[in-house]
């Protein structure tokens, strides 16, 4: 499979912790983007990342690449209940690959 | 400003049975997606189309036929359905994955074969 896969699967955080999540690939890429699905819905995107950036913040997010390991993990800090969904990286080389999924409930 | 509208949203069919899922992008996208999504595999590529009058395999294309009508839309046509085709379907389009943009989603198709 080309797809990335997200660690952990699953992860449950109280109100205002943060959360991270963690994603590996396995193809050069011209980019990663991350993505939000709520339950029962489509995906949103969230933010991109160039593959000669290293860091990239947008309001609570902040995501980060390393190439040379071919991994990309999603900080979200102080989490709010509103948070709760299923997050996705995606790869984009020739095609635009999604992993595997981290499902993320935050406790009010 | 639809975006990507998929129709249907529910289906049930029975196992042998046709059906074809439409999708439509209103922003002027060169390239679409045809992906599913099942519990605990994420979403994976059945079709895509990079451009208007072209379409490539992705990961999971065995039992799917598509056709990218013109720009705006991309169908997914299931010949003869069986169970292990239910799943949630989902239509994307973006700029080109080689530009770097995002990607815009259906709502999803809940598609049940008995």
């Amino acid at each position: 499979s080309q797809q990335g896969e997200e660690d952990p699967q699953a992860l449950s955080i109280q109100e205002g912790e943060n959360a991270t999540m963690n994603c590996s690939y396995k193809t050069s890429i011209n980019n990663l983007q991350w993505y939000r699905q709520n339950s029962g819905r489509g995906l949103v995107h969230l933010i991109l990342i160039r593959s000669n950036e290293r860091e990239k913040h947008s309001g609570r997010l902040r995501v980060t690449l390393d190439t040379s390991k071919k991994s990309s993990s999603l900080l979200i800090t102080a989490s709010r209940a509103a948070d709760t969904a299923s997050y996705f990286c995606a790869t984009t080389g020739n095609q635009f690959y999604f992993g595997t999924g981290t499902s993320l409930t935050v406790i009010p | 400003n639809a975006g990507v509208t998929q129709t249907p949203k529910f289906q049930v069919l029975k196992t042998g049975q046709s059906m074809t899922l439409q999708c439509a992008q209103d922003m002027n996208h060169n390239s679409m997606y045809w992906y599913r999504q099942d519990p605990g595999m994420g979403l994976r590529l059945i079709y895509y189309s990079a451009s208007e009058g072209t379409t490539d395999k992705g990961e999971v294309p065995n039992g799917y036929n598509v056709s990218r009508l013109n720009k705006r839309e991309f169908s997914l046509r299931l010949e003869s359905a069986a169970p292990s085709q239910t799943s949630v379907y989902f239509c994307a389009s973006t700029t080109g994955p080689l530009r770097g943009t995002e990607a815009f989603f259906g709502q999803g198709t809940r598609l049940t074969v008995v």
